[in-house]
């Protein structure tokens, strides 16, 4: 399968401590994704890599991407309790599709 | 902001009903998709649609589902003769470029069959 997986499944931190989680693929890939989905409702989009970018930044949120490895991971800095929700990223590979990983629930407690 | 809507938020249903999914996509988004989430679960991709046809499906969308754009805003998923196993929260998305470009999300409709 191509589809990316979340490492850890879970993470739990308090308010102010930095977040890490990483996906793993094992296809090649035209860019990761990674969203963000509040319990119940639909994903949001937080930010894209392309396959020749290896670091992206956005607010709190720094992204990485090791093409060699066929890894992501996903830095939040200074989490707080609001950034509580289940992550994912996604691949999107030439066969059209934009494919999720299992997630990985963060649980930030105040 | 714009947003994908998508109605209704839950559909309940008995085991061999047919039931219509409805999405409003963002109106100047050209790509539509449908994918679904059975609980505590991860996101499965269903069907990508783009210039009234079929882009792309997963071996999930067989021939018990179907898709469509009737006019310029709904973009809908028909679900002909429903299992238990259908029973999950399905989201719509659309994005305003192909190509894996980022996607923007529904609230989801939540199906249960009974």
């Amino acid at each position: 399968s191509q589809q990316g997986e979340e490492d850890p499944q879970a993470l739990s931190i308090q308010e102010g401590e930095n977040a890490t989680m990483n996906c793993s693929y094992k296809t090649s890939i035209n860019n990761l994704q990674w969203y963000r989905q509040n319990s119940g409702r639909g994903l949001v989009h937080l930010i894209l890599i392309r396959s020749n970018e290896r670091e992206k930044h956005s607010g709190r949120l720094r992204v990485t991407l090791d093409t060699s490895k066929k890894s992501s991971s996903l830095l939040i800095t200074a989490s707080r309790a609001a950034d509580t929700a289940s992550y994912f990223c996604a691949v999107y590979n030439q066969g059209g599709k934009l494919i999720f990983g299992q997630g990985t629930e963060l649980s930030v407690k105040p | 902001e714009p947003e994908v809507t998508q109605t209704p938020s839950h559909q309940v249903t008995q085991m061999g009903q047919e039931v219509i999914l409805r999405c409003v996509p963002i109106s100047n988004h050209l790509y539509f998709y449908w994918y679904r989430q059975i609980l505590g679960q991860k996101v499965e991709f269903l069907v990508s649609f783009y210039n009234n046809e079929i882009s792309e499906k997963s071996e999930i969308f067989d021939d018990q589902f179907s898709v469509e754009r009737p006019d310029g805003s709904n973009f809908t998923l028909k679900i002909r003769s429903t299992k238990l196993e259908d029973s999950a929260m399905y989201f719509c998305a659309s994005s305003l470029q192909g190509g894996g470009e980022k996607l923007f999300f529904g609230s989801g409709t939540q199906l249960s069959v009974l």
